[in-house]
């Protein structure tokens, strides 16, 4: 098993330019999310998928943010126009249960972005 | 809104050292979920604590469950230099939402 796949491992941008992360999940995981980890700091939430519905958004800055799980499979996280402050890791993840259950969530390998 | 803490930030120990360190809620948990990161990696699922009371052991790894449900403990035995990263809980809210704590950095002084 692949386990998540995150494409890219790094990026750096100048800001005001967009940027685009994709993530795989584990087949048969319905439920996905993009969280951000900054330096020292833990994942905060983003956004959750359950199949393509995205059942919470609330974190998502949708400003300049934005999300899609076509076909509730692969999702696409954007950002545009990207801003210093958005220099960070984006970790994808998913699980079998809702809130991760006995098997919790399994996150890819993330894109760290650098925004200069 | 719910907050989590974690004590202590950073932890620096002599390899063979035991090491705890502790996750606090505001409010009462369903349960807690303990992920592991390593330097530069992404964060792993170490387990999940639903009963009140609840001890878990994995190896050297003992996790416990406040009676409360209010609190958790991640305990290592005899620390391995293998044992380096930063220890996350995370907590599910009443929206379904799973929040990370800020996490416990452990160093391992070989």
């Amino acid at each position: 098993e692949a386990g998540v796949v995150q494409s890219p491992r790094y990026k750096i941008i100048e800001k005001k330019q967009p940027v685009a992360f994709w993530c795989n999940p584990i087949s048969g995981h319905n439920t996905l999310y993009w969280y951000r980890q900054n330096l020292g700091q833990g994942p905060e939430l983003l956004i959750r998928y359950e199949n393509e519905e995205a059942v919470d958004d609330s974190q998502l800055p949708k400003d300049r943010f934005s999300a899609e799980r076509l076909k509730g499979v692969d999702s696409t996280l954007k950002i545009q126009p990207a801003e210093l402050g958005d220099s960070a890791v984006y970790l994808c993840a998913s699980s079998l249960e809702r809130t991760g259950g006995d098997y919790g969530y399994t996150f890819g390998s993330g894109t760290r972005l650098t925004v200069v | 809104g719910q907050q989590v803490m974690q004590i202590p930030q950073y932890q620096h120990v002599q390899e063979g050292e035991d090491f705890t360190t502790y996750c606090n809620s505001s409010t009462t948990l369903s349960n807690i979920q303990w992920y592991k990161q390593r330097p530069g990696g992404h964060p792993v699922f170490l387990i999940q604590l639903v009963k009140s009371g609840e001890v878990k052991k994995q190896k050297r790894l003992t996790f416990q469950f406040g009676e409360a449900k209010k609190n958790s403990s991640l305990h290592i035995t005899a620390t391995q230099t293998t044992d380096v990263g930063t220890y996350f809980c995370a907590v599910k809210t009443s929206y379904d939402k799973v929040i990370f704590g800020p996490g416990t950095s452990l160093s391992v002084i070989p």
